[in-house]
Formats: structure tokens, sequence, C-alpha cells
């Protein structure tokens, strides 16, 4: 089955830097990768994704990259703002299947005023 | 669009008595949903897929018994966790796909405290 590994595990970075998270994934055939934002005590909120047929996508300030030769896709947020501060997961589904994903461990972001 | 309504979002209960956690798509419907269990400072781990109509799949590990999953509509699915004890104690989420789209719509979670 699929494996997905994220880092850094925690994150600190001044409010307008850059934040930059990387997740490695086990299983080829895998084709979709999305990225959850979830604050305390609250359920998690799909803030991108990627499909397998491109290598880049942009929304504002969050972009997702893919690599499908090395397996790896991250998570790159510009101009952090206070707000962004929260715990991010990346997942990949298990195998071609949409209806079951396997998350990363999580990163938690802090962004310092 | 794409809502899923979770209830409640916090729960305590004595230990040895049962809770239910009610999971409703509002505005689409959910021929399947995921129940997710979340430790303190940990990931989401899938305990069960329930589909309508039909018997819930349960992942390895998981007490079917325990963690009694109905999904009786295609709007509702609701997760009773029976005669709980302090180590059910723990953060449950559910979410769901609408068909067609990529990515799942997640609950507000529900805060579990077994006493």
């Amino acid at each position: 089955g699929e494996n997905v590994e994220q880092h850094p595990s925690t994150l600190s970075v001044q409010e307008g830097d850059s934040a930059v998270i990387k997740c490695t994934y086990s299983d080829s055939a895998s084709n979709y990768f999305p990225w959850y934002k979830q604050e305390l005590g609250k359920g998690p909120q799909l803030i991108i994704d990627i499909r397998s047929n491109v290598g880049e996508k942009k929304d504002q300030r969050i972009a997702v990259t893919l690599n499908k030769t090395a397996k790896h896709f991250s998570l790159h947020i510009t101009e952090t703002q206070p707000e962004d501060s929260a715990v991010y997961f990346c997942a990949a589904p298990n195998g071609t299947s949409y209806d079951k994903v396997i998350f990363g461990p999580g990163t938690s972001l802090s962004v310092i005023p | 669009g794409a809502v899923v309504s979770q209830h409640p979002s916090r729960v305590i209960c004595k230990s040895g008595t049962s809770v239910k956690i009610e999971c409703r798509s509002l505005d689409f419907q959910a021929t399947t949903m995921f129940w997710y269990r979340q430790f303190p400072k940990q990931s989401l781990m899938l305990m069960a897929t329930s589909n309508e109509g039909s018997k819930a799949t349960y992942e390895q590990g998981v007490e079917k018994d325990k963690f009694l999953i109905n999904h009786a509509s295609l709007t509702l699915s609701t997760l009773t966790v029976t005669s709980a004890h302090p180590e059910d104690s723990s953060f449950y989420i559910c979410s769901a796909r609408v068909t067609g789209r990529y990515g799942y719509t997640f609950g507000s979670g529900t805060r579990l405290t077994v006493v």
C-alpha cells in the first residue's frame, strides 16, 4: 500500500517569508495529491491539490509542485501571514482509488509576527 | 458547496456508556463517507469506510463491534462508540467525496472525552 512521508514535522518562519513542506510517496500509480490545512480543534480543509498530469499548480500565495519521477510533491506558501499558522497534511490515494487516501504525519507551521 | 456537518463538536461521557456522532452531507449526496480518528499531535488515521445501504469496511485493528457505523441514507452516516473507555478519548472526524470531484470535504470533528 501507499506510504506517505512528510518533512519537516515543525516549521517556524517570520511573517512575510516563504514556507516549503515536502512529501514523498511510495506508490508510483498514485495520481492525485491534495494538501490540507487543519487549525486547532477543527477538521482539515483542502487548500490545494494537483493531479499527476501537471507539474505545478498555483493559487494566490500557495503552490504545489509535483515530481513524479522522484515521487515527491511540495507545498509552497509565499508571503506568510500569522493566519497561515496551522498543521498541514499532504495525502496520496491508496493506488488509483480516490476513495481512500493516506495522510502524511503533518507539519506544524508557525508564522511569527 | 460540498459541506459536511458533524455533531456534536464536543462530548464528555462516562466510562461504559455509548456515544453517537453524526455526519451529514448538506448539499450533496454522499454514497461513501470516511471516519477518522486523530490523537493529539498525530495524523488522521482511517478507521472505516461507510457505504450507504451496506456494511462498513473497517481498517485493520479497528474493532467493528466497538465502533458501530450506520449509513442509512445518502446524507447521513453515524459512528457510535460503544462501551467507551478513557483510551477511546480522541478527535473523530468524518469526510466525504463529491462524486465526480477530487478532494474530500471534512466535518468539523468531534472531541470525545471519556471520564
